[in-house]
């Protein structure tokens, strides 16, 4: 997707180790969001940011911790990953002024 | 809080059937609607929108109108194609967007030649 970057796509890991997650927008876009996809579950907020250093919990936030010192990253840390959080993982941005949010290509995350 | 309920399928239909898959939603206030679409090994693309009631959205042949007396965004298509396969989310999000989006578990769709 056009002004979003996920990286890395694919990363396999071991329980207890830690993990970051980095989303990268080229948009200037105000608002960010991390989400993880699972079968049966569909899509599922864990954080969200409104602003450099502005972050708020989503559904999902246990075990997950994020950042935001510039306006275009936006990082993911799960701090000792657990299989559990073996899923795939989509950025997205808000575009206010269109009403659209874009996502990322995802990283697919195993915990092994 | 907010939630959207979709049929979870698999949804199997020949080419050139019509396509419906439902979408009901519960929601405080005056949400706006959206269909996304994920095909396989890909990210989220936005199929089509709604922000107010009786507001329709389209694109690429589909359709969806935004029913606030029945709490329903149901996704309909007249003729699907094979190219159409693929996993299809209904969502939603309150009046600004800010808080991000809830989604349904998601429809999986497969098109027969």
């Amino acid at each position: 997707d056009a002004g979003i970057t996920q990286s890395p796509r694919h990363k396999v890991t071991e329980t207890g180790t830690p993990v970051t997650l980095r989303c990268h927008q080229t948009e200037n876009h105000r608002y960010m969001y991390w989400y993880r996809q699972d079968p049966g579950h569909g899509l599922r907020l864990i954080h969200y940011s409104y602003g450099v250093k502005d972050t708020d919990k989503g559904e999902v936030s246990d075990g997950y911790s994020v950042s935001r010192s510039k306006t275009e990253d936006f990082l993911l840390t799960l701090e000792s990953a657990t299989s559990s959080q073996t899923s795939v993982y989509f950025c997205a941005t808000l575009d206010r002024e269109k009403y659209g949010y874009t996502f990322g290509s995802g990283t697919r995350l195993t915990v092994v | 809080g907010n939630s959207v309920t979709q049929m979870e399928g698999p949804v199997t239909l020949s080419e050139e059937a019509f396509l419906t898959i439902n979408c009901t939603y519960t929601a405080t206030g005056y949400p706006s609607l959206f269909w996304y679409v994920q095909y396989p090994g890909e990210g989220l693309q936005l199929l089509l929108k709604a922000t107010k009631a009786d507001d329709k959205g389209s694109n690429k042949g589909f359709e969806a109108t935004y029913r606030k007396e029945t709490t329903s965004f149901h996704l309909e298509k007249g003729s699907v194609q094979v190219s159409d396969s693929a996993v299809y989310f209904c969502a939603l999000s309150d009046v600004g967007g800010a808080d991000g989006l809830t989604f349904g578990k998601g429809t999986h769709l497969i098109i027969q030649p």
